[in-house]
């Protein structure tokens, strides 16, 4: 198994542009989540999904946009890329055996530079 | 919402001393609190949890204790060596919040030998 997979790993934009970070999970799980992790700030949640079909606004969601289409899928979308957006961004899953507990399994990274 | 607070946010030690780091919470509804550890360059990983029916958790060299009352946890590595040095975050999880962990800011911990 793969785990999770995250496309690109690096991009860096111009302010204004548009672009797609692509999370792929192959441990059928249920949940899936995208963090951004900048200096001194921990790991802030930006949108979350609890199943395909269905996504919610984490702590930071202004400036992104995600979609669940397939329950393996979890993209996250900047449509106007802004040089507070550069970050380190991390895509998550979990599967949730209870309403109190789960491991969150998480992607390599993708670097995201803003000009 | 839950509001999770790291305490310290660097933390060196010597190889072989202890380690110790704390974390308080917010929200008395919290029921499960996990640790992630992230070496340089890599992805977090989960390292220990423990759930709020539980006191103390040990795993090896590891260990993580729970005081609900003054809603706070604290995480205890012993016989530290140097792949012990890593950012370590906390988290806790606010029952009936689906799916949502509250991260710490972090501590990033360099075990010198």
């Amino acid at each position: 198994n793969a785990g999770v997979t995250q496309t690109p790993k690096f991009r860096v934009l111009k302010t204004g542009q548009s672009m797609t970070l692509l999370c792929a999970q192959d441990m059928n799980h249920e949940y899936m989540y995208w963090y951004r992790q900048d200096p001194g700030m921990g790991l802030r949640l930006i949108h979350y999904s609890v199943g395909e079909g269905t996504t919610a606004k984490g702590e930071v969601p202004d400036g992104y946009n995600v979609s669940r289409l397939k329950k393996q899928n979890f993209l996250l979308g900047l449509e106007s890329a802004a040089p507070s957006q550069t970050s380190v961004y991390f895509c998550a899953s979990s599967y949730f055996r209870d309403r109190s507990s789960g491991e969150l399994f998480f992607g390599e990274g993708s670097r995201l530079t803003v000009l | 919402g839950e509001n999770v607070e790291q305490h310290p946010s660097t933390l060196s030690v010597q190889e072989g001393d202890s380690a110790v780091i704390k974390c308080t919470y917010s929200d008395s509804a919290s029921n499960y609190f996990p640790w992630y550890k992230q070496e340089l360059g890599k992805r977090p990983q989960l390292i220990i949890d423990i759930r709020s029916n539980v006191g103390e958790k040990k795993d090896q060299r590891i260990a993580v204790t729970l005081n609900k009352t003054a809603k706070h946890f604290s995480l205890h590595i012993t016989e530290t060596q140097p792949e012990d040095s890593a950012v370590y975050f906390c988290a806790a999880h606010r029952r009936g919040d689906w799916g949502k962990l509250q991260f710490g800011a972090g501590t990033q911990v360099v075990v010198t030998p």
